[in-house]
């Protein structure tokens, strides 16, 4: 069974730059959410895909998009990025509907620093 | 608004010892879970324990059990008999439905977490 992988681990990035992570999702999990986790603090969820679609967000403005793909891996697209937006950015994958127990299975993320 | 609360930022243990972890939480759900996450210096967030918010009877997995008052919404998670491997930070969560239909799961909200320090 494979886990949740991200991609890349760190990245550096200028003010107003976009940038884009991706994420594969745990063998067999069809529904995938991202979270923000800033220095010391709990994740926040950003949204939620299932069936290519957007199932759910968090309180993020819409520069902050993503895309799921036919295999149920996903991408987080940040635009015109801001110094806050530094942080460390969690995949998460589920299974969708009644066999979903609510446990989430985390990568080990994608640390951005906005410089 | 839905919270989480952890009021300690900082815990620390002997090995061998026990200790418990405090958090409450304010939602207007009637279905929730909650649970407890680790997350280790490696950053991988693992579950330690979940809790469906309908049972009673308190979730045990091995060494990690929880005290659920669901009236006070209060979640508190013990470690009985710590481990050196049990360093880490504790984040309490819980989830609710999203959307319409109360079928779909997946917006975890969670607390500010607490430092757990294991010594020998």
């Amino acid at each position: 069974e494979t886990g949740v992988t991200q991609s890349p681990t760190h990245l550096i990035k200028t003010r107003g730059q976009q940038v884009t992570l991706r994420c594969s999702s745990q063998s067999g999990h069809n529904t995938v959410s991202w979270y923000q986790q800033a220095l010391g603090q709990g994740p926040q969820f950003i949204f939620q895909y299932y069936r290519e679609e957007e199932n759910g967000r968090g309180n993020f403005p819409p520069r902050f998009s993503g895309l799921q793909f036919p295999n149920y891996s996903s991408e987080l697209n940040v635009n015109a990025l801001e110094l806050d937006d530094s942080a460390l950015y969690l995949c998460a994958s589920s299974l969708y509907g009644h066999r979903n127990t609510g446990e989430l299975f985390f990568g080990e993320g994608s640390r951005l620093t906005v410089l | 608004a839905q919270t989480v609360t952890q009021s300690q930022p900082e815990m620390s243990v002997q090995e061998a010892e026990t200790v418990t972890l405090s958090c409450t939480y304010d939602t207007s759900e009637s279905n929730y879970y909650l649970f407890w996450y680790k997350q280790p210096p490696s950053r991988q967030m693992i579950l330690v324990i979940r809790q469906e918010a309908y049972k009673q009877q308190n979730a045990t997995e091995n060494r990690f059990s929880v005290n659920f008052q669901k009236a006070a919404k209060s979640f508190s998670l013990k470690i009985s008999d710590s481990q050196l491997g049990d360093t880490a930070m504790y984040f309490c969560a819980f989830m609710t439905p999203l959307g319409g239909g109360g079928t779909s799961y997946g917006k975890l909200t969670f607390g500010q977490g607490t430092i757990l320090t294991v010594h020998p």
